[in-house]
C-alpha cells in the first residue's frame, strides 16, 4: 500500500483566500507530482520535483499557485487567491525515478465556496 | 485536446467475465505507458506499466501494447466486484523530467 500521506483531506476555502496542502511523499522517492483532479475526474498536470528542485510546472501554477518540496520536510501546494474553479481533489505521487511507477496519496479535496 | 483518450467511458461486466479497456494515444513521442485504478474516496494505484510491444501478464491482469497504432489495452479475467473503479491509461515520454499524461478514464462495474 502506498504511504504517501497527504493533508489535510478536506479543505474549505473563501475565494480570494489561500489554500494550502501537504504532501510527505513515500521514504527513498526523490520524484513529487502534484495533480488537479477535476469532478469530471481528469486529471491536470501542475508542477513536479525532483530532489527539491522544480523540473516542469504549468502556467497556471507559475501564477497564482506555489509549491516546494524542501529536504527533511513535507511538499506543498499552495493556491494564493483561490478561485471557484481551483475546487478539486489535488493528488500528490511519488516516484523511486522518472520511468517507474507513480505512488499517489489519498488527496485533498478543496472546496472554495 | 486530449493527448490520451480511452473508451468506452463505462463498462458493466458480470462477476467472473473478461473486462477489456481501451487506451489510443495521440502523440508518437509517448512510448511508456501505465494503468491506474482509482477506487471511490483514494488516490489511484498503478496496477502495471508497459513499455515493448506485445503482451505483459501480472496475474489477472494483461496489457497489449501496440506502438505503431499507439494503442494500449488492458484486460481484466475472471472479474470481481472489488475491480469495480476508475480506470485510468497514463502515457509518457521516455524523457527524464517528464510527467504521466492521464487518459479520460474507464468507469468498471462488475456485477454480481
Amino acid at each position: 500500500n502506498s504511504k504517501v500521506i497527504q493533508t489535510p483531506r478536506y479543505l474549505v476555502k473563501g475565494q480570494g483566500q489561500k489554500a494550502k496542502m501537504r504532501c510527505i511523499p513515500e521514504k527513498g522517492h526523490p520524484v513529487v507530482f502534484w495533480y488537479q483532479q477535476n469532478k469530471n475526474n481528469e486529471f491536470k498536470f501542475l508542477i513536479n520535483f525532483q530532489n527539491q528542485e522544480v523540473l516542469q510546472q504549468i502556467d497556471m501554477t507559475e501564477k497564482r499557485f506555489s509549491a516546494e518540496c524542501p529536504s527533511n520536510s513535507p511538499c506543498s501546494l499552495e493556491i494564493q487567491s483561490s478561485e471557484a474553479g481551483d475546487s478539486a481533489l489535488y493528488l500528490c505521487a511519488s516516484a523511486r525515478d522518472w520511468e517507474y511507477e507513480q505512488y499517489f496519496g489519498p488527496g485533498t479535496r478543496l472546496t472554495v465556496l | 485536446q486530449q493527448k490520451v483518450q480511452q473508451s468506452p467511458e463505462s463498462l458493466s461486466v458480470p462477476e467472473g467475465g473478461m473486462a477489456s479497456l481501451n487506451c489510443t494515444s495521440s502523440d508518437r513521442n509517448f512510448q511508456y505507458f501505465w494503468w491506474y485504478r482509482q477506487h471511490s474516496g483514494e488516490g489511484p494505484k498503478a496496477l502495471m506499466s508497459i513499455f515493448s510491444d506485445g503482451d505483459k501478464k501480472e496475474g489477472r491482469f494483461t496489457a497489449h501494447l501496440n506502438k505503431a497504432s499507439l494503442h494500449v489495452s488492458l484486460h481484466i479475467r475472471d472479474s470481481q466486484p472489488s475491480d469495480s473503479a476508475l480506470y485510468f491509461c497514463a502515457a509518457s515520454e521516455p524523457n527524464s523530467g517528464t510527467y504521466q499524461r492521464f487518459g479520460t478514464g474507464t468507469k468498471l462495474q462488475v456485477v454480481p
